[in-house]
């Protein structure tokens, strides 16, 4: 069974830092295109970063650009964001989406919550 | 990057009754390998999204038939035939043919 679960959220005050992580289990996951989506309390969704399987290959929103980083080891099925300088905007369930099947962004873990609040 | 705009953003709906929601882009989704990633995803109160509908109008893996998708042009449309109460929830469209991913507003299904 394909599985994506993240970790590393928690209560953050603005300014801070935290280290995303995606583990992923029941797939190649060296072979998949990963990404993060972000979503605010009660709003909609937002593409916040990609790596492609070799990591030759990122985006980033420009919203999250010079702050977010996001990498990938292969060798241990595991997708990272390091998150710096966080803004209260940056408050959100922050999933990890990989493209398994045709169409992409087919697979969602359950997600993590990251709250930026003084 | 394309813009999707869907319509409409609340939609009640009778039980057993048909349901619609349009996902109009900005830009043509059509990648050079020739495939259309437009997607259309579920998402039930406190739940991750689930995708429904890929590359237009698959039904992905144990996804009822009464769910469907379409297209004409630039205008996309995810269907449900008969709503049940399983249904309720905020529905998206979302674009995968280049990046960014971006996502329609959400259109929130409810029953009346």
């Amino acid at each position: 069974e394909v599985q994506l679960v993240e970790s590393g959220g928690g209560l953050v005050q603005p300014g801070g830092s935290l280290r995303l992580s995606c583990s992923a289990s029941g797939f190649t996951f060296s072979s998949y295109t990963t990404h993060w989506v972000r979503q605010a309390p009660g709003k909609g969704l937002e593409h916040v970063s990609a790596v492609n399987p070799d990591a030759s290959l990122t985006y980033y929103a420009d919203s999250v650009k010079g702050r977010f980083t996001i990498s990938r080891d292969n060798s241990r099925g595991t997708l990272f964001l390091q998150v710096t300088s966080l803004r209260t905007e940056d408050t959100a369930v922050y999933y990890c989406v990989t493209d398994f099947r045709s169409g992409g962004a087919d697979c969602w873990g359950q997600g993590t919550l990251v709250t930026v609040s003084s | 990057e394309a813009v999707l705009t869907q319509s409409p953003l609340s939609l009640p709906v009778t039980l057993g009754q048909p349901a619609s929601i349009s996902c109009r882009s900005s830009q043509g989704l059509v990648h050079s390998d020739g495939n259309t990633y437009l997607n259309w995803f579920q998402q039930r109160p406190g739940q991750s999204p689930r995708r429904l509908i890929y590359n237009v109008s698959k039904r992905d893996s144990g996804v009822p038939d009464r769910f469907s998708g379409s297209v004409s042009g630039t205008d996309f449309t995810l269907k449900i035939s008969r709503v049940e109460a399983e249904d309720v929830g905020v529905y998206y469209c979302m674009q995968g043919t280049r990046w960014p991913y971006t996502f329609g507003q959400g259109t929130k299904l409810e029953i009346e």
